[in-house]
């Protein structure tokens, strides 16, 4: 079955480090390009982070300098470091599958997970 | 970035009948050297992960059922549910794909009711 899990969500204080995983099934993490999105408690959706299948990276500008992603190949899982986490970090995390035109590039997400919740409070 | 808008907020509309959603882009989306336009349209429901709908503004993913369009180019785009039925109850939203890799952005999401 073709699938994504999340784990490693919880709660963490401010200034503090979590690392989720999301562990592919179905297809391979390094023949595609994976992503993290997020969305804040009543929020909307929010970009985070894209590796793409060569393995270059991108951030988006709010989390820039504090995470990074990252695959493990033979373990067909991709992670997203998240350090100097701040209250607005708060959201849940999902994992995705992104898919591009020909230039490789521009993406958009067919395949999601179920989503991992990371809070941060003192 | 480009900043997506997406209206109204939230609707209600009677099962049977038709819901329209809108969304524009603070700038074109249209690539002109391949006449496509750089949208996707997600459905999220409570507790679930969101959901592919459409890409390329009007390509239906496969598995969505036909009552599902989307229209539009440029910067204004329409989401249509033709005869809304009950599990279509969800906020939906769309994205732009134009700016990449770092400029990917989400429009604020419509809620869609049952009236």
């Amino acid at each position: 079955e073709v699938q994504l899990v999340e784990s490693g969500g919880g709660l963490v204080q401010p200034g503090g480090s979590l690392r989720l995983s999301c562990a592919a099934s179905g297809f391979t993490v390094s023949g595609n390009h994976m992503s993290w999105v997020r969305q804040a408690p009543g929020k909307g959706l929010e970009w985070v982070s894209i590796i793409y299948s060569g393995g270059s990276t991108y951030n988006a500008d709010s989390v820039k300098g504090r995470f990074t992603i990252s695959r493990h190949i033979s373990k067909n899982t991709i992670y997203l470091q998240a350090n100097s986490l701040r209250p607005e970090d708060t959201a849940v995390y999902y994992c995705a599958r992104a898919l591009a035109d020909s230039s490789g590039y521009h993406s958009w997400f067919d395949l999601w997970g179920q989503g991992t919740l990371v809070t941060v409070s003192s | 970035d480009i900043v997506m808008t997406q209206s109204p907020d939230s609707l209600a509309v009677p099962l049977g009948e038709r819901a329209t959603i809108n969304c524009k882009s603070s700038q074109s989306i249209l690539y002109t050297s391949n006449n496509k336009n750089y949208l996707a349209w997600y459905q999220h429901k409570p507790g679930q992960p969101p959901k592919l709908l459409i890409y390329w503004a009007s390509t239906r993913e496969s598995g969505v059922p036909d009552r599902f369009s989307g229209s539009g180019s440029g910067t204004d785009f329409t989401l249509t549910i033709s005869s809304l039925q009950a599990e279509d109850v969800a906020v939906y939203y769309c994205q732009q794909y134009y700016t990449t890799p770092w400029g990917l952005t989400f429009g604020g999401g419509t809620k869609v009711e049952i009236k």
